[in-house]
């Protein structure tokens, strides 16, 4: 089916461990953007892709990766799991820079 | 700065009543504004998006928001609630010409409808 995927839905990780969420996306779309969202906060951008192998940084980068060697295919590391990074991370795709976001179903990331 | 003021944390309507949330934006130029909904467990699916134009906007489910320049807002509306409508509300703005990281949320507002 045509759409975004994020992997896992669900993951509890203790402090200082690494972690990746997946985001996989079958539309080719250009862009695809990593937020997380927190109460009082709403959504954040951690880094966004314009194209393969061109990534930049959001708003709140400090503490997370990201790569983009393939089109669909946008994954999101944590290098050192701390717990302010517990919070609902969600992927996005979009054709270009300001057409709608399409949004994945998020990964709930709990740091122990 | 760009930013997105959505003043309503949460609001209550009972089903058949009507609705408007409202969003308030900050930028010096055109924007490009957006109307996302957010069920429990879900990400966002897009409701409407206004580029240019027309400033009433239909969306999706019954919506409609009005882009009204003077008063920097763009409220999303609907004439009668159905229960399924409950959930959480976001608007965005994003920048023209746009690069991929200037879309801008709301902190959201959640919606209950009584039956």
């Amino acid at each position: 089916d045509a759409g975004i995927t994020q992997s896992p839905r669900y993951k509890i990780t203790e402090t200082g461990r690494q972690v990746t969420l997946m985001c996989h996306q079958t539309w080719s779309h250009s862009y695809m953007f990593w937020y997380r969202q927190d109460l009082g906060h709403g959504l954040r951008l951690i880094y966004y892709s314009a194209a393969a192998d061109i990534t930049d940084k959001g708003e709140v980068p400090d503490g997370y990766v990201v790569s983009r060697s393939k089109t669909e295919n946008f994954p999101l590391t944590l290098e050192s799991a701390t717990r302010s990074q517990t919070s609902v991370y969600f992927c996005a795709s979009s054709e270009t820079g300001g057409s709608p976001l399409h949004f994945g179903n998020g990964t709930r990331l709990t740091v122990t | 700065a760009q930013s997105v003021t959505q003043p309503d944390i949460h609001i209550t309507v009972s089903e058949g009543a009507s609705l408007e949330l409202r969003c308030n934006y900050s930028y010096g130029a055109t924007p490009y504004l957006f109307w996302y909904v957010q069920s429990p467990g879900q990400g966002l699916q897009l409701l409407l998006k206004y580029f240019s134009g027309d400033t009433l906007v239909q969306g999706i489910k019954g919506f409609e928001a009005e882009f009204k320049r003077s008063q920097s807002s763009f409220n999303l509306r609907k004439p009668s609630v159905h229960w399924s409508d409950a959930a959480e509300y976001f608007c965005a703005v994003a920048r023209e010409p746009t690069t991929g990281n200037q879309f801008y949320f709301g902190t959201g507002t959640s919606l209950t409808v009584i039956p």
